[in-house]
C-alpha cells in the first residue's frame, strides 16, 4: 500500500447524479493531486492544493468541484458528467508542491463510468 | 512545448527474457526524470528518479539510464518476471514551473 486511499474503486453514474470521490492520504503530506487517466493518454493533471490551498486548476470543466478540507483530505464532487468523463481517476500526494523531486504517491484510482 | 514520448507502447516477451523501453522528452529546463510502474487496477509507483548529473540508476531488476545531451532515457529490466507486467510511464520534471509531464506508457506483458 502507498498511504493513499482511494473510495469508492469504481462508480457508474448517469448524466444526471452527482456523486463524490474521496481520498485519504496518511503520510503527513502538504499537497495533493487530482489525475485523470483515459486510455493511451498520458495522465492529465486536474488540481493541486499545497497545504489545503487550491493552487492549479487546469482548466477542468465547473461539473468538477474539488473540495479540501484538510492536508489529508480531498474531495472531487462529481455533477452533470459527459460519457466523455469515464476515466479512472487518481489522487496524489507528496511532501509540498514544487519539489519534484519528492515522490508523488498515487492511490488506487477510483475507476468511473457514465452512462 | 514540454512533450515526453515512449516506445514501444506495447511489448510481449518471455518469462526470463530481457527487454528495454525508450523514453525522449522535449522538457526545458529539465529538473529531473522518474519511471513509474502501474499495475493494472492500481496507481503508478515510483522506481527509480534521474537528476541531470545521473547516467544510471539500479533498483533490482530494473536499470535506468538518462542521456541528457540527447535528452533520452531507457529502462531496463533483466530477467523479466511474470509480477513484471504493468505499464511503465516515464514523467519529467520541468525546473522553474516544476510541473510533471507525462508519458503515455508502455505496456509490457510477460507470458509463462
Amino acid at each position: 500500500e502507498t498511504g493513499v486511499t482511494q473510495t469508492p474503486r469504481h462508480l457508474v453514474m448517469g448524466m444526471t447524479n452527482k456523486k463524490s470521490l474521496k481520498c485519504e492520504q496518511h503520510l503527513g503530506h502538504n499537497a495533493m493531486y487530482w489525475y485523470k487517466q483515459s486510455a493511451k493518454k498520458p495522465l492529465e493533471l486536474m488540481f493541486v492544493y499545497n497545504f489545503k490551498e487550491q493552487t492549479e486548476n487546469n482548466s477542468v470543466p465547473s461539473r468538477f468541484s474539488p473540495e479540501c478540507p484538510n492536508s489529508s483530505h480531498l474531495f472531487l464532487h462529481l455533477h452533470t458528467l459527459q460519457p466523455e468523463d469515464s476515466a479512472l481517476y487518481l489522487c496524489a500526494s507528496s511532501q509540498e508542491e514544487g519539489q519534484t523531486y519528492n515522490e508523488q504517491f498515487f492511490g488506487p484510482g477510483t475507476r468511473l463510468t457514465v452512462l | 512545448k514540454n512533450q515526453v514520448e515512449q516506445s514501444p507502447q506495447s511489448l510481449i516477451i518471455l518469462e526470463g527474457k530481457n527487454c528495454t523501453l525508450q523514453c525522449n522528452y522535449t522538457v526545458s529546463p529539465f529538473s529531473n526524470l522518474r519511471w513509474y510502474k502501474q499495475d493494472t487496477g492500481r496507481g503508478p509507483v515510483s522506481l527509480t528518479i534521474m537528476t541531470f548529473s545521473e547516467n544510471t540508476k539500479s533498483n533490482g531488476r530494473y536499470t535506468a539510464t538518462l542521456d541528457a545531451d540527447t535528452k533520452q532515457s531507457s529502462l531496463h529490466i533483466t530477467a523479466s518476471q511474470l509480477s513484471d507486467s504493468a505499464s511503465y510511464i516515464c514523467v519529467v520534471s520541468a525546473g522553474g514551473t516544476y510541473k510533471y509531464i507525462f508519458g503515455t506508457g508502455t505496456r509490457l506483458k510477460v507470458l509463462a
